[in-house]
């Protein structure tokens, strides 16, 4: 089955320590977004983007974090210096794109900022 | 905040039972889907229902949509221990492809 994958699973860290989570979209999919999962907010879109191009980044702290598609099959998240608030769940998901598309998510990345 | 929102909050009913969520969203939209998130998991798509359509069924599941009230509600008919999991509406805006969460409903279906 196809799946998106995300990396590292759980990631305990040490505040104004670098983070960098890892997406490898489903093969074929050119969308690909970023939510970040807490009690407190739920699910909030960090970033989207298609054909590895930024379309919005409107939710992301921009101080802090960064978004990237180097290739087709890999986007990083990056949060440096990492904050205690930044501790959530991280989650990768992929579509094809277009009106009325669904979503394919990952696992999540789990963070823990000390 | 784009997001919508989600009623009720946490749900337990008994196996057998039907279950229903309702979901209320701000903007206009292309279409409203619904997820299901297992604990500790991804979300996985359940069904997705046009901005024209009213209501669409798929297995035990059927989703209305009133897009004048900018509401959405999904019922689970027939439930089983196996549905328990938080399930979220999330609404496509017009003029983007964006997809925006609620809040979410915690579903427990006791046995």
């Amino acid at each position: 089955d196809a799946r998106v994958t995300q990396t590292p699973r759980d990631k305990v860290t040490e505040m104004g320590q670098e983070v960098t989570m890892r997406c490898q979209p489903i093969l074929g999919h050119n969308t690909v977004f970023w939510y970040r999962q807490t009690m407190m907010q739920g699910l909030e879109l960090l970033a989207y983007f298609r054909n590895r191009a930024p379309l919005d980044d409107s939710g992301m702290p921009k101080d802090r974090f960064s978004a990237e598609m180097p290739d087709a099959t890999l986007a990083t998240l990056k949060i440096q210096p990492s904050e205690p608030r930044d501790s959530a769940v991280y989650f990768c998901a992929s579509g094809l794109g277009g009106t009325n598309e669904k979503l394919f998510f990952g696992s999540g990345t789990q963070l823990s900022v000390l | 905040s784009q997001q919508g929102e989600e009623d009720p909050q946490a749900l337990s009913i008994q196996e057998g039972e039907n279950a229903t969520m309702n979901c209320s969203y701000k903007t206009s939209i292309n279409n409203l889907q619904w997820y299901r998130q297992n604990s500790g998991r991804g979300l996985v798509h359940l069904i997705l229902i046009r901005s024209n359509e009213r209501e669409k069924h798929s297995g035990r599941l059927r989703v209305t949509l009133d897009t004048s009230k900018k509401s959405s509600s999904l019922l689970i008919t027939a439930s089983r221990a196996a549905d328990t999991a938080s399930y979220f509406c999330a609404t496509e805006g017009t003029g983007a492809n964006n997809l925006f969460f609620g809040t979410g409903t915690r579903l427990t279906v006791i046995p």
